[in-house]
């Protein structure tokens, strides 16, 4: 099936770690993406990992990716009460030309 | 540069009414994708455009349908609207090469009554 799974909420307290999890479906995505969403507004990437790298790190986000268990995960540092949104990661098959995205999870950061 | 527009940002129309937004990707950007996105469903990939052809379609019905133009302006336009097509509608624009990063627009918020 195209169902990208992550779980629904996450609720941290306002300088601790984040990881938002997110299992993908198809092996042959070449890139694998992560988006926020903020209230009333459309996506924003945040950042995208190369499915032949194991992790990325950007300022305060850290991106694991397991390709044998399709297993994406996404880390902030030090999360903030401007991190509160939803989060999306994404998959675009190879040959394909759409991106699905997961059903986001939404991201609560407690002051 | 600017980013990805939409009109218009919102909507309201009746059941039975058609409806056509709008998109204007970045300029250079020649994909243009369409997004639903609802509370129940998530976000569910409509169709993309490239070079004024279509190349991939989501599981929507045929009430559904867009169009791209020369300048890589986009339109979906919806038929025969139904309560279930209140939605935020997203586009989407990339380059189609290297990382392919999509860049969104702000959406337009369609209220069916």
């Amino acid at each position: 099936g195209e169902d990208v799974e992550q779980s629904l909420f996450l609720s941290v307290r306002e300088g601790d770690s984040s990881v938002i999890n997110c299992t993908y479906t198809d092996s042959s995505s070449t890139y694998l993406y992560w988006y926020k969403q903020e209230p009333g507004a459309g996506l924003q990437l945040l950042t995208y990992i190369f499915s032949n790298m194991d992790m990325k790190q950007d300022q305060r986000l850290t991106v694991l990716l397991n390709k044998k268990d399709k297993h994406l995960s996404l880390r902030i540092a030090d999360t903030q009460t401007g991190d509160s949104a939803i989060y999306f990661c994404a998959e675009k098959p190879s040959g394909t030309y759409k991106y699905i995205f997961g059903t986001g999870t939404r991201l609560k950061v407690l002051a | 540069k600017a980013g990805v527009t939409q009109t218009p940002r919102y909507l309201i129309k009746t059941r039975g009414q058609q409806v056509t937004l709008s998109c204007s990707p970045i300029s250079g950007h020649r994909s243009v994708s369409w997004y639903q996105q609802t509370p129940g469903q998530g976000l569910q990939f409509l169709f993309e455009y490239f070079s004024e052809t279509q190349r991939n379609k989501g599981n929507f019905p045929g009430r559904f349908s867009g169009r791209q133009f020369s300048n890589s302006r986009s339109e979906m336009n919806v038929s025969t609207l139904e309560l279930g097509d209140s939605a935020l509608y997203l586009c989407a624009s990339s380059l189609v090469q290297g990382v392919n990063e999509q860049f969104f627009g702000p959406g337009t918020r369609l209220t069916v009554l």
